[in-house]
């Protein structure tokens, strides 16, 4: 079974503070994908990154940074300097690589609101 | 290039109604996913379309829910009777079925309110 936990459901900080949005996951398969989504106030699930279970280097683009561990089946996000506009709900998802296995399950998401 | 659509973006609808709701796949996109999210929960699957065929509906809740995708393109999802239990947001999803690129791009979403 396949399974996403993001135990933060709120967090919030003050405009230019780093945070940090907690994922663990859980799953049988040896390889698969790893996903966070952004759903601002529009609604919209906004892809930011996809990571292979292969690939364990950490990415940063720009503010954001990801560090995937596979030791400790987390993939966490960390938004450098937060700004108002980051104030979103963040998603957390997991995919197995299997042919014709295209869903992806998600954790419950991570309210995070950054005051002015 | 116009992204994936759900029409409408919110329905209030009395307990016993039916609700249809639609997504329009971003075009070329032969994968085509519903997703629900309930009470502030997780999003869980619930179903995934290749071209017209159901490819996985293992996340339908029960028979009162019922999707299509005739002829390959828009879907439909019907909840007949809805129930309150129903309530929640209601996410498309679509992606190619080929090639490197298989992100799944999401709708806005339906917001669906049973009272």
């Amino acid at each position: 079974a396949q399974k996403v936990t993001q135990a933060q459901t709120e967090i919030s900080v003050v405009e230019k503070e780093d945070v940090t949005l907690d994922c663990v996951y859980e799953t049988r398969d040896t390889t698969y994908y790893l996903f966070w989504y952004k759903q601002p106030p529009s609604g919209e699930l906004v892809f930011l990154i996809r990571r292979n279970s292969f690939d364990e280097q950490n990415e940063i683009s720009g503010r954001y940074s990801w560090n995937f561990q596979k030791s400790t089946s987390s993939f966490n996000f960390t938004i450098t300097a937060s700004q108002v506009v980051d104030s979103a709900v963040y998603f957390c998802a997991l995919r197995a690589i299997i042919q014709g296995a295209q869903k992806l399950v998600f954790g419950q998401g991570t309210r995070l609101t950054i005051n002015p | 290039e116009a992204g994936v659509t759900q029409f409408p973006s919110h329905s209030v609808i009395e307990k016993g109604q039916t609700v249809t709701l639609r997504c329009d796949p971003i075009s070329g996109h032969d994968n085509l996913y519903w997703y629900r999210r309930v009470m502030g929960k997780e999003i869980k699957f619930l179903l995934h379309f290749v071209k017209e065929s159901k490819q996985d509906e293992s996340g339908m809740p029960n028979n009162r829910f019922l999707a299509e995708r005739t002829g390959g393109t828009y879907s439909t999802l019907k909840v007949q009777p809805a129930e309150l239990e129903d309530s929640g947001v209601y996410f498309c999803a679509s992606s190619l079925i080929r090639g490197k690129n298989t992100e799944a791009f999401f709708g806005q979403g339906t917001r669906l309110t049973v009272v």
